[in-house]
């Protein structure tokens, strides 16, 4: 089942914070985070594990929130370099397969 | 360097003439998978294999083939291509399913005309 992202667009100054959120009807397993930047291939950021996992390197950081099969993705201190879509990824107690989110384009202005 | 290899990157072709996509790995992954790529739509999932010989549908999978003989190799088939597969399709591999990072190749733009 695909998850819901939100928002799907936001823009912010250089030094200013954002959260995206993850959000499945499905109980998970895992939760991924990518970011793809124009024309190019999503690259990996981090995957979550466990319920209540959090983490993070440099100033961007996820947490999991397995009961309300949730995750969110901060970014703190944004700089010109976090420009770009930002994709969930899920995966699902049973089976094999993984979606992404429909992603969140992201827009860091000076 | 470890990497997934797809080719070509761009291909503008005719409805109905049969192509393939080819999608090569050097991590020895045992999952590997293609991608869809459509404005608004995110990335949707074409058909996974979980190892050689083993391949499944993903979420659309109408009109796409996939084989995986070897681990290494996982080429997308179109048989009979229509405009509606215009799109950019990523290849994915990872050693499990969910569990583990995903490394994509560079994409594919595909135009059917």
């Amino acid at each position: 089942q695909q998850p819901v992202q939100s928002p799907q667009a936001v823009i912010l100054r250089e030094g200013e914070d954002a959260v995206i959120n993850c959000s499945s009807s499905k109980a998970l397993y895992s939760v991924h985070w990518y970011r793809q930047k124009h024309g190019e291939a999503p690259v990996f950021l981090m995957i979550l594990l466990k319920g209540g996992e959090q983490k993070g390197h440099d100033k961007i950081s996820a947490s999991f929130n397995e009961k309300k099969q949730q995750s969110s993705l901060y970014l703190t201190a944004s700089q010109l370099s976090y420009s770009g879509t930002y994709f969930c990824g899920t995966g699902e107690n049973t089976g094999n397969q993984f979606y992404f989110g429909t992603g969140t384009s992201l827009t860091v202005i000076p | 360097e470890a990497q997934v290899t797809q080719n070509p990157r761009y291909l503008i072709t005719v409805t109905g003439k049969k192509l393939t996509v080819t999608c090569s790995q050097n991590m020895n992954h045992e999952y590997m998978s293609w991608y869809r790529q459509d404005p608004g739509l995110g990335l949707r999932q074409i058909y996974y294999s979980m190892n050689v010989e083993v391949t499944d549908k993903g979420d659309v999978p109408e009109g796409y083939k996939v084989s995986r003989k070897e681990k290494r190799n996982f080429p997308l088939i179109l048989e009979s291509p229509s405009p509606n597969q215009t799109s950019l399709y990523f290849c994915a591999s990872s050693f499990t399913s969910t569990g583990s990072a995903k490394h994509f190749g560079d994409g594919t733009r595909l135009s059917i005309l």
